[in-house]
């Protein structure tokens, strides 16, 4: 079974703090991406990655920056938290064969204080 | 711009009664299309997924849902509902080419009466 874990399941942090968020995928997978969720927003991409060093923003870039230096890990950091970057983060990983199923983490729930 | 919209925010059902849960998209093309649930505190899981062929999708745990391209539709569906089917659940379309981003809808939460 494809497995991503994220390094914690709840996170607190202080306005003005800077908050890396790791997320790992153990099925080889090219692409690795990260969402936000809010209610009754849905997830909305915040930015992908297509291989190795490479990235691409998504729909709401803009408060953030990541970084995959190794395939199967793919961090999501918050230069400066905000108040309203308080949210759960889901990261997800997809194959470049076949379908285009994502394969989920168990998310991260971020409070910024 | 492409969109997926779930009608439903919340929705509430017995226990034994038959659920659909309603997702429309817009795309000038058929997307690939998908459905997920997540229970409370835990990621998302997919229930099952379309791209072509027969219309009518079995996914895990019971459900189904149809495709119909004249209404832009892929509703999810089961006959008999559990309480341990009390979620949120997310339409999602993926466009073929490209780096196939998902787009979701935002959700519908299920209640599920005893």
């Amino acid at each position: 079974d494809v497995k991503v874990t994220q390094s914690s399941r709840y996170l607190v942090k202080r306005t003005g703090e800077k908050v890396f968020l790791e997320c790992v995928q153990d099925m080889d997978h090219e692409n690795m991406f990260w969402y936000r969720q809010d209610p009754g927003l849905g997830l909305r991409l915040i930015y992908f990655s297509y291989d190795v060093k490479m990235k691409e923003k998504g729909d709401i870039p803009e408060g953030y920056s990541v970084s995959r230096e190794k395939k199967e890990r793919f961090s999501l950091i918050l230069e400066s938290a905000s108040t309203n970057q308080t949210s759960m983060y889901l990261c997800a990983s997809r194959g470049s064969l076949g379908d285009n199923e994502q394969f989920f983490g168990p998310g991260t729930r971020l409070t910024v204080l | 711009a492409q969109s997926v919209t779930q009608p439903d925010i919340h929705i509430t059902v017995s226990e034994g009664a038959s659920l659909e849960l309603r997702c429309n998209y817009s795309y000038g093309a058929t997307p690939y299309l998908f459905w997920y649930v997540q229970s409370p505190g835990q990621g998302l899981q997919l229930l099952l997924k379309y791209f072509s062929g027969d219309t009518l999708v079995q996914g895990i745990k019971g459900f189904e849902a149809e495709f119909k391209r004249s209404q832009s539709s892929f509703n999810l569906r089961k006959p008999s509902v559990h309480w341990s089917d009390a979620a949120e659940y997310f339409c999602a379309v993926s466009l073929s080419g490209g780096y196939n981003k998902l787009i979701f809808g935002a959700g519908t939460r299920l209640a599920v009466h005893p």
